[in-house]
């Protein structure tokens, strides 16, 4: 089925520092990709996601293209604040009922 | 989001017991999910529904069960509580897996589980 590798985190940054979260899937097919995010404490929320390849999601200051020449879909946000200190998901549909499977988390910390 | 909850929020068990977790949405969505959150795992898939008694198994469905009477409640059991059922859970609905190849989901708050 299809799979997603995500980048180990933690990751720390200050603020306004680049951020670059990696993500690679293997699929068959090109199905759409999402990024979701998880403050403290709550569930995961829709970030941004690509519907086709070479689409670019954005949202919030964070973005992320579909790449189907390397199978990447890496979020990057050219200027993080301490608010964006969370859990970001890589994830994608698979199976029949195209449940989606997501990656293992990067914990993301901001400092100010 | 109003368009979906989970209940309780917060449970501890004693280990052997049976236990039941609620998602409750507002939407209508056909398909509704069970995920369990551990650190290094991400979130695993334990049972999926796309209709009113209809559900499938996901990959890490051992031990529990779920059941769907009507469309706006999934309810996920753990027939004999274990340690290793410590965890997060969370429900997610989706309007349908068609439109759900661009669509996403819309997940709950979330139930802590603590089985002692």
């Amino acid at each position: 089925g299809n799979s997603v590798t995500q980048m180990e985190g933690p990751v720390t940054l200050s603020e306004e520092a680049f951020l670059t979260i990696n993500c690679t899937y293997t699929a068959t097919g090109y199905p759409s990709l999402f990024w979701y995010v998880q403050y403290p404490g709550e569930g995961l929320q829709l970030l941004l996601k690509a519907t086709k390849a070479d689409d670019k999601g954005s949202n919030k200051g964070f973005e992320a293209t579909y790449r189907k020449e390397t199978t990447s879909f890496h979020l990057e946000k050219g200027s993080v604040q301490v608010s964006d200190s969370a859990v970001y998901f890589c994830a994608l549909p698979s199976g029949s009922a195209r449940q989606l499977t997501f990656g293992s988390g990067t914990q993301l910390t901001v400092l100010p | 989001d109003a368009g979906i909850t989970q209940s309780p929020r917060h449970k501890v068990t004693e280990t052997g017991t049976p236990v039941t977790l609620r998602c409750h949405q507002t939407e209508n969505h056909r398909y509704m999910y069970w995920y369990r959150q551990d650190p290094g795992h991400g979130l695993r898939l334990i049972h999926y529904s796309y209709g009113v008694k209809d559900t499938d198994k996901g990959e890490v469905s051992d031990g529990y069960s779920v059941s769907r009477s009507k469309t706006e409640d999934f309810l996920l059991t753990l027939e004999s509580a274990t340690s290793s059922q410590t965890s997060v859970y969370f429900c997610a609905i989706s309007e349908s897996p068609d439109r759900g190849v661009g669509y996403g989901y819309t997940f709950g708050s979330g139930t802590r589980l603590t089985v002692v």
